[in-house]
Parts: C-alpha cells; structure tokens; sequence
C-alpha cells in the first residue's frame, strides 16, 4: 500500500529565507503526488500536483516542487518566505484510487 | 463559486450523544469525500461517494459511524454513540467526476466528546 512519510514535525524559518520542506513517498507505480496546506481553522488547499512529465512543478503562492523518482523524494520549496506563509503543510500520494496523506509539517516563521 | 460547505464547524458533545455533520460540496461536484483528521496526523478517508454511491468505505467504522448521500448532492455524517476518541476534526471535500486526487476541502467541523 501507498505511503507518506514526512520527516519533519516543526520547521522554523526566518522571513525572509529560503524553505525546503520534505517528502518521501512509497509507491510501486508512478505516482500521482501532491502538496496541500492547511491554515489554522481552515481546510487544506492544494498548492501543486505533479502527475507526469517536467519533474519540477510550479504551484500557487510561489511554492515549486520537484519529483526525484530515484530518492522517492517530492520536496517541497519557496525562495523566500512570507509570514502569511505559516501553516501546516502535507505531502499527498495517489494510489489504487485514494488519496493518502502524510503527518505534515508545521512551518513557523519568525520574523 | 461557493466552495465545499460544512456545518456545525464547531460541536461539543458527552460521550454516548449522537452527533451528525453536514456537507454542501461545490456544485457540479459527483464526488464527496469524508475525511478524519486527529491531532497531529494528516486526514484519512473515511468514506467517498460517487453520486449517491458509497464507492469506498472500508475506513468507516460501521458499528458507529453512518453516512449518506441522498440524491447525490449533500452528505450527513452520524456518529452513534460517540466515544472520546472520536473527538477530531471531520472534513468533507468533493472533487469533478474522475478521480485523480485533486480535492477541495471545506474548514471542517471540529468534534469535542467529554
């Protein structure tokens, strides 16, 4: 079955700098992946989706992703973060039909 | 366009209460989901109709949990009895007919069971 695992709990970041935010999925077909974020009391959004082609995929917000089929890897990245960018933010895998989540990670942003 | 609209975003309950949430999903939506989100985790499917169909409900617990979909439109989500390890966040979300895992989600309701 598919999975998600994102290993960071909480990133702290300074307004300002640059944020990765990691995701390594398990699937054995090629997946479709996905980034969603969710601000405190509010539902989840979708950032960007990658399902084929161009490995790096742009997203709302100014977020990019890029899928690395060798590491099973579709980390997340923004060149410089905004405050309004704090929230909760989870990597997504389809397969066999449902939509599987990872924990998510928290961002802070400190300014 | 109105997005996926849920009601109550807040309840709060005894344990042993029944409890039931409400789903408007974005028109010309065919599939609804319901998701459960603890603290902490990220949401897991519950149940997800095409139209009035229950396609996958292997997640929902059955002895306590119901859902329906009447007339494929809205949804109702019923917890009877609620226990204290239900208290949770439900979303629902839809999407367009076909599924390829881009959803909308509504805010949720937020479930307190004392």
């Amino acid at each position: 079955a598919q999975s998600v695992t994102q290993p960071d709990i909480h990133i702290t970041v300074s307004e300002g700098a640059s944020l990765e935010l990691r995701c390594n999925y398990s699937y054995g077909a090629t997946p479709y992946l996905f980034w969603y974020v969710q601000s405190p009391g509010q539902g989840l959004q979708l950032l960007l989706k990658y399902f084929s082609g161009d490995t790096l995929v742009q997203g709302i917000k100014g977020f990019e992703a890029e899928f690395k089929r060798s590491q099973s890897s579709f980390n997340l990245r923004k060149p410089s973060v905004h405050w309004s960018d704090a929230a909760e933010y989870f990597c997504a895998v389809v397969g066999g039909n449902k939509l599987v989540f990872g924990a998510g990670t928290i961002l802070r942003v400190k300014s | 366009e109105a997005g996926v609209v849920q009601s109550p975003r807040y309840k709060i309950i005894e344990k042993k209460q029944p409890v039931a949430f409400w789903c408007n999903p974005i028109s010309g939506h065919n599939t609804l989901y319901w998701y459960l989100q603890n603290l902490g985790q990220g949401p897991e499917l519950l149940i997800r109709y095409e139209n009035e169909e229950a396609v996958d409900d292997s997640q929902l617990p059955k002895d306590r949990f119901s859902a329906e979909r009447l007339k494929g439109v809205d949804s109702t989500l019923k917890i009877q009895p609620a226990e204290l390890g239900d208290s949770a966040v439900y979303l629902c979300a839809s999407s367009p007919r076909g599924y390829n895992g881009e959803l909308f989600f509504g805010e949720g309701s937020r479930l307190t069971v004392l």
